[in-house]
């Protein structure tokens, strides 16, 4: 079964730019969601998805938003970049019957903003 | 205000011995706690859990102990071996489809020969 999958893997963006990261969770699964890596604040949740609706949202800013297909496919936005969305962004799939807060994580997509 | 903390950014261990993470939570709403386990360029990986209803699980080398009352959890890795080099995640989860998962800042375990 293959993992989780997040493309692009590496960007390079420059201020005030938009992205948008691409996520393919396990076959089967149908909740994604989303956190930022970065040094100084560890692992944070962004939001979740499930059958196309956001269920819950960590505490970013608007400029941060996302969505979800119908075939459990995610994507994630990031407009008006700033310096400080430099970070490792890691998509996660579960599914249900799955242990409570058990996630698959990807790789991550890292974004660096110049 | 963090609610999960791992106090020791790394921590050094020799192979065969005992390893010790720690984690201290703030909020007793928690209703599960869980350990991840990241190499780099790789996402972290689930590695054990604990319900708050109990105070221990093991899994093989693996056992977490949860003491509520001093909101605090550790995890034990008995024998400790160079493969279990990597940042340790403390994580905490409310359940019943609420917020996603709180983390620490992890603990990078070094295991030496």
């Amino acid at each position: 079964k293959a993992g989780v999958t997040q493309t692009p893997r590496y960007l390079i963006k420059t201020r005030g730019q938009q992205v948008t990261l691409s996520c393919s969770p396990i076959s089967g699964h149908r909740s994604v969601s989303w956190y930022q890596q970065t040094p100084g604040q560890g692992l944070q949740f962004l939001f979740e998805y499930f059958s196309e609706t956001q269920r819950n949202k960590g505490n970013f800013p608007g400029r941060f938003s996302g969505r979800q297909f119908s075939n459990s496919r995610s994507e994630m936005n990031v407009s008006t970049l700033e310096l400080g969305d430099s970070a490792l962004y890691l998509c996660a799939s579960s599914h249900r019957g799955g242990m409570p807060g058990e996630l698959f994580f990807g790789e991550g997509s890292r974004l660096t903003v110049l | 205000d963090q609610q999960v903390k791992q106090n020791s950014p790394s921590l050094s261990v020799q192979e065969g011995r005992i390893s010790i993470l720690n984690c201290d939570y703030t909020n007793s709403m928690f209703d599960y706690f869980l350990w991840y386990k990241k190499y780099p360029a790789e996402g972290p990986t689930f590695l054990i859990s604990i319900s708050s209803i109990k105070d221990k699980n093991e899994d093989g080398r693996f056992t977490v102990f949860l003491n509520k009352s001093a909101k605090h959890l550790s995890l034990h890795i008995v024998p400790s071996q160079p493969g279990d080099s990597a940042v340790y995640f403390c994580a905490s989860y409310p359940g019943g489809g609420a917020d996603g998962l709180t983390f620490g800042k992890g603990t990078h375990l070094i295991i030496q020969p």
